[in-house]
């Protein structure tokens, strides 16, 4: 597609309920990213994708959190038992591969709201 | 990756130039500076980047001085659409895991 794509725009679930985000990356882009940005804060690096893989897990928080990308494009965020903390709007990114230019294209996020 | 300092708000009048410092004394000789900014309710956008030469494109200049330790994001005419916190990230060149290091940036405000 034309830019990056992120659903549901909007996610209200319950304390320890299951949630998937999904992310449709830029057509071509071998690079994944996600991110996590909590009100008045910049966004927080989550994890990585090259491909297939997750080449950088670094920035999930526990291991409530996983994401996958099986056929190395579409990619989904996991979030098992959710918490009012993980209440936040997530944002996928997606980028060349050896551009070496960091420019990444964002798309607008989804807001997940923990009750 | 080295850590920036800007303003946490500025204010700028329409058609005026709008003018953001980014503070990076700790930069090292590799490392690429980087601009992006965030519209209300949208993902962060690219702007520019650069490492010794000022740099220009359709959106934006940036002017980054001499020991690099600090630049300026240069918007020549803003309008109300710039209205957006912005983000200068500093981060050495990665041909594979481009990860980026956000802060709190600065809420730039154009006044009509």
């Amino acid at each position: 597609g034309a830019g990056v794509s992120q659903t549901p725009s909007n996610k209200v679930t319950e304390k320890g309920k299951y949630v998937e985000l999904r992310c449709d990356p830029i057509s071509g882009h071998t690079a994944l990213y996600w991110y996590r940005q909590s009100l008045g804060q910049g966004p927080e690096f989550l994890i990585y994708f090259q491909g297939t893989g997750a080449a950088d897990d670094s920035g999930l928080p526990n291991d409530r959190f996983f994401a996958v990308r099986p056929e190395g494009s579409v990619s989904t965020l996991k979030i098992q038992r959710t918490e009012r903390g993980d209440s936040a709007v997530y944002l996928c990114a997606s980028s060349s591969q050896g551009s070496g230019a960091n420019v990444l294209t964002f798309g607008a996020g989804s807001r997940l709201t923990v009750l | 990756d080295a850590k920036t300092t800007q303003p946490t708000s500025m204010d700028c009048a329409e058609g005026r130039a709008a003018n953001l410092p980014c503070n990076h004394s700790t930069i090292s000789g590799n490392e690429y500076v980087y601009w992006y900014r965030q519209i209300h309710s949208q993902g962060p956008q690219y702007i520019i980047h650069g490492l010794k030469n000022n740099e220009t494109n359709e959106m934006a200049s940036l002017i980054i001085t001499e020991d690099r330790k600090s630049s300026t994001l240069i918007l020549p005419h803003a309008t109300l659409r710039d209205t957006a916190v912005y983000y200068c990230i500093v981060r050495p060149p990665n041909f594979g895991n481009e990860k980026l290091t956000f802060g709190t940036g600065t809420r730039l405000t154009i006044i009509p």
